[in-house]
């Protein structure tokens, strides 16, 4: 069945500085979506991939979408303590499953 | 304003006592689902429904049920819960299925003496 990974779990940064998580997958995806929760919140959504090697912007955030559809990124650049939270990636092939998630931490 | 509402945001009880947690959308959309969310696991789904009367397992069914009678609810019941039911609950929508964005509710923190 189609599995999604996701690395690493836990990311301590140093305010200002820059941190990448990654997302794989099994399976070729259709897209790959990607979620930020704040601790206590809920997921929100900040962005969906469909193309391959797709490549989008969010101001600091910067999304990856691999050539062959089975891997995905997320670039923060110049950390901030707005940052923090879990970021999740989602890829949908035949459904849609999440990874497991990546616990920002930042030291300022 | 457009959202995803659920109750309770809390919620303790004890094994075996019948339980149902709401969720309501006021979007009109056609496609809700319920996750749970444990540390280490992300986000696994119970159910979902694309529409009303449609409803289907996701990938951890086990001691849940849900209905859609109507399309903006999509209700939660656990007959009789065990403790290892204690989880965060979210009910998410999105307008026609998964390939959109979906559309979280602030969650239900649910433990099970």
């Amino acid at each position: 069945g189609q599995q999604v990974m996701q690395i690493p779990q836990y990311q301590h940064v140093q305010e200002g500085e820059d941190f990448t998580t990654y997302c794989n997958s099994s399976t070729t995806l259709s897209n790959i979506q990607w979620y930020k929760q704040r601790p206590g919140g809920h997921p929100v959504f900040l962005i969906q991939l469909v193309k391959s090697g797709e490549v989008k912007k969010q101001k600091r955030l910067t999304f990856q979408f691999g050539e062959a559809k089975k891997n995905s990124s997320l670039h923060i650049t110049a950390t901030q303590t707005t940052d923090v939270g879990t970021y999740f990636c989602a890829g949908l092939d035949y459904k849609l499953s999440f990874g497991a998630g990546t616990t920002v931490t930042v030291r300022a | 304003e457009a959202q995803v509402t659920q109750n309770p945001r809390y919620l303790i009880t004890v094994t075996g006592k019948k339980l149902t947690v709401t969720c309501s959308q006021n979007m009109n959309h056609e496609y809700m689902s319920w996750y749970r969310q444990d540390p280490g696991l992300g986000l696994r789904q119970i159910y979902y429904s694309m529409n009303v009367e449609v409803t289907d397992k996701g990938d951890v069914p086990e001691g849940y049920k849900v209905s859609r009678k109507e399309k903006r609810n999509f209700p939660l019941i656990l007959e009789s819960p065990s403790p290892n039911q204690t989880s965060l609950y979210f009910c998410a929508s999105s307008p026609t299925g998964w390939d959109e964005k979906l559309f979280f509710g602030s969650g239900t923190q649910l433990s099970v003496l």
